[in-house]
């Protein structure tokens, strides 16, 4: 049971160049959350999903895309990168059905460097 | 708007008791979240309350007031491997945003022998 794994871990990128992170739970959980994380600005919600096939917009959505074509994945797409959008970004997921507590599991990150 | 507080730093000596605060002003409330996050790892989950009171967890205890918005992370027995930042988290009760979390900007631990 490996949780929450994220692909890559690393990467650098130039300015105007697009890239998918995949995240993969092997929970099934129904949801799936990606944020990213600044120095000084905590986890911030760029979009999340609450099932298969269904995504929407979280608190800093611009730039970035998403999918979820299988319940086990989530993708975040960057269409054409901009130093702004360096970051550490998380996935997480989490399974509300039935539970008392709906707690949110993180992947390890993927450090992201735009230049 | 909604808004969540914490110190931003905070030291204390291996072995000893810490208290960390949290307070908060939501949408609604439907429970809070205290995460832990070593330097350069992802969030762990450590404790949640939706009802006030103490909940207990070996070394690590949350408590919850629904009334003042407070809620507070107390670590006994100190040790070095507590040095962390810690997430104070609540998850609001609007129908469109009950599964999102409000972050706080987490309150950074070190523990000193």
């Amino acid at each position: 049971n490996a949780g929450v794994t994220q692909t890559p871990k690393f990467r650098v990128l130039k300015t105007g160049q697009s890239m998918t992170l995949l995240c993969a739970q092997d929970m099934n959980h129904e949801y799936m959350y990606w944020y990213r994380q600044d120095p000084g600005m905590g986890l911030r919600l760029i979009h999340y999903s609450v099932g298969e096939g269904t995504t929407a917009k979280g608190e800093v959505p611009d730039g970035y895309n998403v999918s979820r074509l299988k319940k086990q994945n989530f993708l975040l797409g960057l269409e054409s990168a901009a130093p702004s959008q360096t970051s550490v970004y998380f996935c997480a997921s989490s399974n509300a059905p039935g539970r008392r507590v709906d707690t949110q599991y993180f992947g390890p990150g993927t450090r992201l460097t735009v230049l | 708007g909604q808004n969540i507080d914490q110190p931003t730093e905070m030291t204390a000596t291996e072995g000893a008791i810490v208290q960390i605060n949290c307070t908060y002003q939501t949408s609604g409330f439907n429970g809070l979240f205290w995460y832990q996050q070593h330097a350069g790892e992802a969030p762990t989950f450590l404790s949640y309350n939706v009802l006030d009171g103490l909940e207990e967890k070996g070394r690590f205890s949350s408590f919850l007031s629904r009334s003042k918005g407070y809620s507070y992370l107390l670590l006994k027995e100190l040790q070095m491997k507590d040095s962390a930042s810690y997430l104070c988290a609540v998850r609001g009760q609007n129908a469109g945003n009950n599964r999102k979390l409000i972050w706080g900007l987490g309150t950074s631990l070190a523990v000193n022998p």
